[in-house]
């Protein structure tokens, strides 16, 4: 089992419906988790983290946390084409607040 | 200007070449990584530094040496480059304090080895 498991997709939704994106990891010792943004050939970007159970909301995203069945999901409302991008999941290793664990991403396309 | 730079942008080498990617910040953070990503797979940490007497291996630092010249600079080698060295690498930085503690990427220097 890999230690943070992501879907490759690709995930086709349409434009302005819901994306739902989903990560599960193996350390129950993780604390802390982000979702980055990854446009091809560019670097990854933060765009949400989340450190305790349950939901946190920033504009369009909303992070998803839930500790007990070790997963943490994404939600993007009223998806725009430029969301289309690969989504990576990362979770620090261990109670450790620096070294992260890499899921290998989902890759999103927004259809107009 | 960007807050993380990494020269060079591409680079392609040959097999027993050394050369070295630099990566420079101006956020100020005290902590700095090299990451390597290949297709398909998540980004893998190469070397990881503190500060400047501070440097750790990651998962994958066979085949790689860093320098950490300045709280600004962090520098990786690539002593003999061999083919399956061929990746997108990234750089990142953290200010260390933060709860939860967050990565900020530089650019990417892809580099292929012939």
């Amino acid at each position: 089992q890999k230690e943070v498991e992501q879907n490759s997709g690709p995930l086709s939704v349409p434009e302005g419906a819901i994306a739902s994106l989903n990560c599960t990891y193996s350390d129950r010792g993780s604390q802390s988790f982000f979702w980055y943004r990854q446009y091809s050939g560019k670097s990854p970007e933060l765009i949400m983290s989340i450190y305790s159970n349950g939901d946190k909301e920033d504009g369009r995203f909303t992070a998803q946390l839930n500790k007990a069945s070790q997963y943490v999901s994404l939600l993007i409302r009223d998806s725009q084409p430029s969301d289309s991008a690969t989504y990576l999941c990362a979770v620090n290793k261990g109670k450790s607040n620096y070294q992260l664990i890499w899921g290998a991403g989902t890759k999103l396309i927004i259809k107009p | 200007d960007a807050d993380v730079t990494q020269t060079p942008r591409n680079r392609i080498t040959k097999t027993g070449k050394r050369i070295m990617l630099e990566c420079s910040q101006t956020k100020g953070h005290d902590r700095m990584y090299w990451y390597r990503q290949d297709p398909g797979l998540g980004l893998q940490l190469i070397y990881y530094s503190f500060d400047v007497k501070d440097i750790n291996k990651g998962e994958i630092s066979d085949g790689y040496s860093v320098s950490r010249q300045a709280q600004a600079k962090f520098s990786l080698s690539l002593e003999s480059a061999i083919p399956n060295q061929t990746a997108l690498y990234f750089c990142a930085t953290s200010d260390g304090t933060a709860r939860p503690d967050t990565q900020y990427f530089g650019p990417g220097t892809r580099l292929t080895v012939l």
